[in-house]
């Protein structure tokens, strides 16, 4: 089956700092990724959708330029937790669209963030 | 708008029992895509069934079995013989539009804990 890492898993950090995790799909090209976002004990909230070669997608409440997303290649997307404070310690998941398989989505193994 | 509904918040059983998850959706589409995902302390989302709207077969997996019934849209669950190791937090999720918009809806999760 399709396989996504992310790294790191876990990332601790001060605030103030900038914090980049990077999901890849390691056997397939995936068009599209999506970040997520999971408070403890709550359900994944879809921060964003990251198309290859475009600008990322947004969900409402969502901040552009807190939360950088680069997808610059089709086994690669970046999101990048900037100026992190410690309302942004958080479980990020990131899932990537096999193109082949139209709407199966593969999801990482996750990044715990925490911002001290 | 589409909405997943998953009403159990918390489950607890006794191992060997049976335990159903309730999923309802609420969607205008006539195309869609219902999934289940197993999120154990790990953290890492299991995917472990996808259906889509024109499938109303029942399906099993060997503990696993899954009710899909368009007419009072759920999308059921249940674990026969629960085992400890099937204590998770469980996800169902939705995509419409035929799958176009690729974004995955998911429920709050059901978390289920198995007690030997």
């Amino acid at each position: 089956g399709a396989v996504v890492s992310q790294h790191p898993s876990r990332v601790i950090c001060k605030s103030g700092t900038s914090v980049k995790i990077e999901c890849r799909s390691l056997d397939f090209q995936a068009t599209t990724m999506f970040w997520y976002r999971q408070f403890p004990k709550k359900s994944l909230m879809l921060m964003a959708t990251s198309n290859e070669g475009s600008k990322a997608t947004y969900e409402q409440g969502v901040e552009k330029d807190k939360f950088l997303i680069n997808h610059a290649s089709l086994t690669l997307s970046t999101l990048t937790v900037t100026s992190a404070h410690p309302e942004d310690s958080s479980f990020y998941i990131c899932s990537a669209r096999d193109h082949r398989t139209y709407n199966e989505q593969f999801f990482g193994p996750g990044t715990r963030l925490t911002v001290l | 708008a589409q909405k997943v509904t998953q009403a159990q918040t918390e489950i607890s059983v006794v191992e060997k029992e049976d335990v159903t998850l309730d999923c309802v959706y609420e969607t205008r589409d006539t195309t869609y895509y219902l999934f289940w995902y197993k999120q154990p302390p790990s953290g890492e989302l299991v995917f472990l069934i996808r259906r889509n709207s024109f499938d109303e077969q029942n399906e099993i997996s060997g503990r696993y079995s899954w009710n899909f019934q368009k007419s009072t849209s759920s999308f059921n669950f249940t674990i026969t013989a629960s085992q400890v190791v099937d204590s998770a937090v469980y996800f169902c999720a939705f995509v419409g539009g035929g799958g176009s918009n690729y974004k995955l809806t998911f429920g709050k999760g059901t978390l289920l804990t198995v007690n030997p």
